[in-house]
């Protein structure tokens, strides 16, 4: 089952500009985690934030986490062709070593 | 600093044959698993090792088979493969679930793109 989904399914931008992706999931977390795929290449883990955070930041990208709300943003500034890519968020389940993925949303950034 | 290592990275398959999907990772990790990734279904989880010498059916299980050769390998093996599962598998690997922090960040190859006619 899916735990994890984000919201748009797809962006396209210009260069320079930011990108917001949003993920909601359904059951209570550990830890978000967001991860980055570039086409046909595996996964690269970006970012970690703890169920006791409500913000994190790793150079350009921001990841805000609502509990309450159950969802999570991922914030790209000024983005880069190179972040071109598919951006997926996992949610613990629980208490395994298992992480469940959303459907991904497909960032495109034209130069 | 390899990481994941998948083999084959593409292969073509006839109905009915066998084969085994390898993977091995240099990193100490103990938890390892294996996804299917099918356009507009995510990644979904097929079987998951959480230590060596342990295998957990995950998700989507029917039709595979894993064994955990030691704490480095993991397989996956389609034992009568079926166009059904045409997709791309990944591998990954993390280290232990750790209290109270959580799942751990996990490690992927570059997977493995199947084919079966």
């Amino acid at each position: 089952s899916q735990q994890g989904e984000e919201d748009p399914q797809a962006l396209s931008i210009q260069e320079g500009e930011n990108a917001t992706m949003n993920c909601s999931y359904k059951t209570s977390i550990n830890n978000l985690q967001w991860y980055r795929q570039n086409s046909g290449r595996g996964l690269v883990h970006l970012i970690l934030i703890r169920s006791n955070e409500r913000e994190k930041h790793s150079g350009r990208l921001r990841v805000t986490l609502d509990t309450s709300k159950k969802s999570s943003s991922l914030l790209i500034t000024a983005s880069r062709a190179a972040d071109t890519a598919s951006y997926f968020c996992a949610t613990g389940e629980g208490g395994s070593e298992k992480l469940v993925f959303g459907k991904g949303t497909k960032l495109t950034v034209n130069p | 600093n390899a990481g994941v290592t998948q083999t084959p990275k593409f292969q073509v398959l006839k109905t009915g044959q066998s084969m085994t999907l390898q993977c091995a990772q240099d990193m100490n990790h103990n938890s390892m698993y294996w996804y299917r990734q099918d356009p507009g279904m995510g990644l979904r989880l097929i079987y998951y090792s959480a230590s060596e010498g342990t295998t957990d059916k995950g998700e989507v299980p029917n039709g595979y088979n894993v064994s955990r050769l030691n704490k480095r390998e993991f397989s996956l093996r389609l034992e009568s493969a079926a166009p059904s599962q045409t997709s791309v598998y990944f591998c990954a690997s993390s280290e232990a679930l750790r209290a109270p922090g959580g799942n751990q960040p996990q490690h992927f190859g570059d997977g493995t793109r199947l084919s079966i006619l």
